[in-house]
């Protein structure tokens, strides 16, 4: 089966600091990945979606200078959050994309900003 | 723009009970519809899925219908065990290159045994 990863999965940093999260499918090429963010107890809130070879597209409200994304292979997707804040805690889930067949998520990443 | 809409949780059931949780959406074109599940502390999976109107989809015993006339998705299960405790997420995708999903807003079951 297809298999995406996340790493790390759980992270803790200090407010103001950047915080890197990485999203591989393992056993796939993904062209598109994305990634979401979900509050406790809510839904999956799509952040950006990211194409391999170019910049991401950003939803409505998501800040790019904060959220960085990038998508240097076709198995690999990198978000960092920069200057990160309290607010900034959630969870963080990244999805990619096989062609012709559907999106596969990863478990996920815990961010929390102290 | 396109939207799912779930019914509201908590839904507490008992071992063995039926399970309906319903799910309308809006969309302007024909999506794929999904149900995922996200047990407690992990990602998402895959649940079942329609691509088409009238398709049925089903896994572990759960299903659910494609109806275009009611834009409805929802989801049943004949006989919920503790083990299927857990969210579950109806969501719609346009298929419009690049597999953009639409997530409703979740639904948590607890079932006791």
């Amino acid at each position: 089966g297809a298999v995406v990863s996340q790493h790390p999965s759980w992270v803790i940093c200090k407010s103001g600091t950047s915080v890197k999260i990485e999203c591989r499918s393992l056993d796939f090429q993904a062209t598109t990945m994305f990634w979401y963010r979900q509050f406790p107890k809510q839904s999956l809130m799509l952040m950006a979606t990211s194409n391999e070879g170019s910049k991401a597209t950003y939803e409505q409200g998501v800040e790019k200078d904060k959220f960085l994304i990038n998508h240097a292979s076709l198995t690999l997707s990198t978000l960092t959050v920069t200057s990160a804040h309290p607010e900034d805690s959630s969870f963080y889930i990244c999805s990619a994309y096989r062609q012709g067949d559907e999106q596969y998520f990863g478990p996920g990443t815990r961010l929390t900003v102290t | 723009g396109d939207s799912v809409t779930q019914m509201e949780g908590p839904v507490t059931l008992s071992e063995e009970a039926f399970l309906t949780i319903n799910c309308t959406y809006t969309a302007t074109g024909y999506p794929s519809l999904f149900w995922y599940v996200q047990y407690p502390g992990e990602g998402l999976q895959l649940l079942l899925k329609a691509t088409k109107a009238d398709d049925k989809g089903s896994n572990k015993g759960f299903e659910a219908t494609y109806r275009k006339e009611t834009t409805s998705f929802h989801l049943e299960k004949g006989s919920v065990q503790v083990s299927d405790s857990a969210v579950y997420f109806c969501a719609l995708s346009e298929n419009t290159g690049g597999f953009k999903t639409i997530f409703g807003a979740g639904t948590r079951l607890f079932v006791k045994a």
